[in-house]
């Protein structure tokens, strides 16, 4: 079975500051792997996947996120962020070939000030 | 697109009462997931279904809770009898094909 770690549960930043958010799963086969994000009040929303190729993926909002293989890491990267980022961040996993459902990690609240 | 549909959005009821969660998937979709989010817990899958056929139900916490997905485009998701500690955010997704999924807004679930 699968398991997703998130190491910070509560991040605070000021805007324009870099973030990352760290996510580190355990499993031994081919994974797929995404970061979902919940703003106050709202339901999940895709971020950005990696499935396969190129392991640097690019999603919404200047998100991005690198996949190595070999730390079984998936982190999360903004350059600069913004207040309205303020947000629940959600990494899951699924078996390659994306039969099973997705295993979450506990998330990470991240609190932007102005 | 609508989107993936839940409801009822929030709902409160009383311990032992019967609770019944509806889904309506993303048209097209051929994979429904369950899931509960709580703060102790987090986000967990309870169940999916794969062409209207339950696939895994190990995540389901006991025999009191029960899913069912009649056809394509419904799925519910019912409880009885309900405990407080059942209090949560159930949420509904769907997928096409493997590809990533699709949440619905979420049920919010008072038990007193």
């Amino acid at each position: 079975a699968q398991s997703v770690s998130q190491h910070n549960h509560h991040v605070i930043l000021s805007e324009a500051a870099s973030l990352e958010l760290g996510c580190n799963y355990s499993y031994g086969g081919t994974v797929n792997l995404f970061w979902y994000v919940q703003y106050p009040g709202q339901h999940l929303q895709l971020l950005l996947k990696y499935f396969s190729g190129d392991p640097l993926v690019k999603g919404i909002k200047g998100f991005e996120a690198e996949f190595i293989k070999s730390k079984f890491s998936f982190n999360l990267r903004k350059p600069s962020v913004q207040w309205s980022d303020t947000a629940e961040y959600f990494c899951a996993v699924s078996a390659g070939g994306g039969a099973d459902g997705l295993t979450f990690g506990k998330g990470t609240h991240l609190i932007i000030q102005p | 697109d609508a989107g993936v549909i839940q409801s009822p959005r929030h709902e409160v009821t009383e311990m032992g009462q019967e609770v019944t969660l509806r889904c309506k998937p993303i048209s097209g979709h051929n994979s429904l997931f369950w899931y509960r989010q709580t703060m102790m817990r987090g986000l967990e899958l309870l169940i999916y279904f794969n062409n209207n056929v339950p696939i895994d139900d190990s995540g389901m916490p006991e025999d009191r809770f029960s899913a069912k997905m009649p056809n394509a485009s419904f799925s519910t998701l019912k409880i009885q009898p309900s405990e407080p500690r059942d209090s949560a955010v159930y949420f509904c997704a769907s997928r096409l094909n493997g590809l990533e999924q699709y949440f619905g807004p979420g049920t919010r679930l008072t038990v007193t």
